[in-house]
């Protein structure tokens, strides 16, 4: 049973340019979360997908923002025209409806110069 | 809204100490989840426990244990004979249950450092 990956790993990128996380789930979990973290602090939620539906987008994610499920699998998050207030460890989880536990993947930390 | 409070920012001991983390709440749902993650130096987070509200009994697993006070809204963490491989960030976090969107609202995290 393979847990929650996430590529890539780490990004480097220069303010204005466009950026693409992936993370695949562990494959039986139809719960999907993005959360992202910065230094010293709790991650935050960001979205949420059921299967291939966005079901709920905080407040923090703004319109630069997007995420998609398609087919229920792997997801993508997607920022564009980064600003250096998006550096932070972006990280994604996911859990089965029967036991609601989440479980982490390694996270994106991306840098913004 | 839903709030989760570490008070304890850092806290160190010396192995084969005993040490608790503390963790107080804030929900107004009767139906809710409380998690511990770990977060050890390589960044991921590791799950630990999910409790249910409903559910007030104390858990062990084998050196962990769970104190969950609805009475004090806390659910409290003590590792028993500290282990230098206990060394990391603690995090303590709350889902409400809405529509099975189970998102979590973390606590900004304990660091533990266990001193050899």
């Amino acid at each position: 049973d393979t847990g929650v990956s996430q590529d890539p790993r780490h990004k480097i990128t220069k303010r204005g340019q466009n950026v693409t996380f992936r993370c695949d789930p562990i494959s039986e979990h139809n719960r999907l979360y993005w959360y992202r973290q910065t230094l010293g602090q709790g991650p935050e939620f960001l979205t949420y997908f059921q299967n291939e539906a966005q079901l709920e987008k905080s407040r923090l994610l703004s319109d630069r923002f997007s995420a998609e499920r398609p087919k229920g699998s792997f997801s993508t998050l997607e920022i564009q025209r980064t600003e250096q207030g998006d550096s932070a460890m972006y990280l994604c989880a996911s859990s089965h409806e029967a036991s609601g536990a989440q479980y982490f993947g390694p996270g994106t930390r991306l840098l913004v110069l | 809204a839903q709030k989760v409070t570490q008070a304890q920012t850092e806290i160190s001991v010396v192995e084969k100490e005993d040490v608790t983390l503390d963790c107080v709440y804030e929900t107004r749902d009767t139906t809710y989840y409380l998690f511990w993650y770990k977060q050890p130096p390589s960044g991921e987070l590791v799950f630990l426990i999910r409790r249910n509200s409903f559910d007030e009994q104390n858990e062990i697993s084998g050196r962990y244990s769970w104190n969950f006070q609805k009475s004090t809204s806390s659910f409290n963490f003590t590792i028993t004979a500290s282990q230098v491989v206990d060394s990391a960030v603690y995090f303590c976090a709350l889902s409400e249950r809405n529509f099975g969107n189970e998102k979590l609202t973390f606590g900004t995290g304990t660091r533990l450092t266990i001193i050899p």
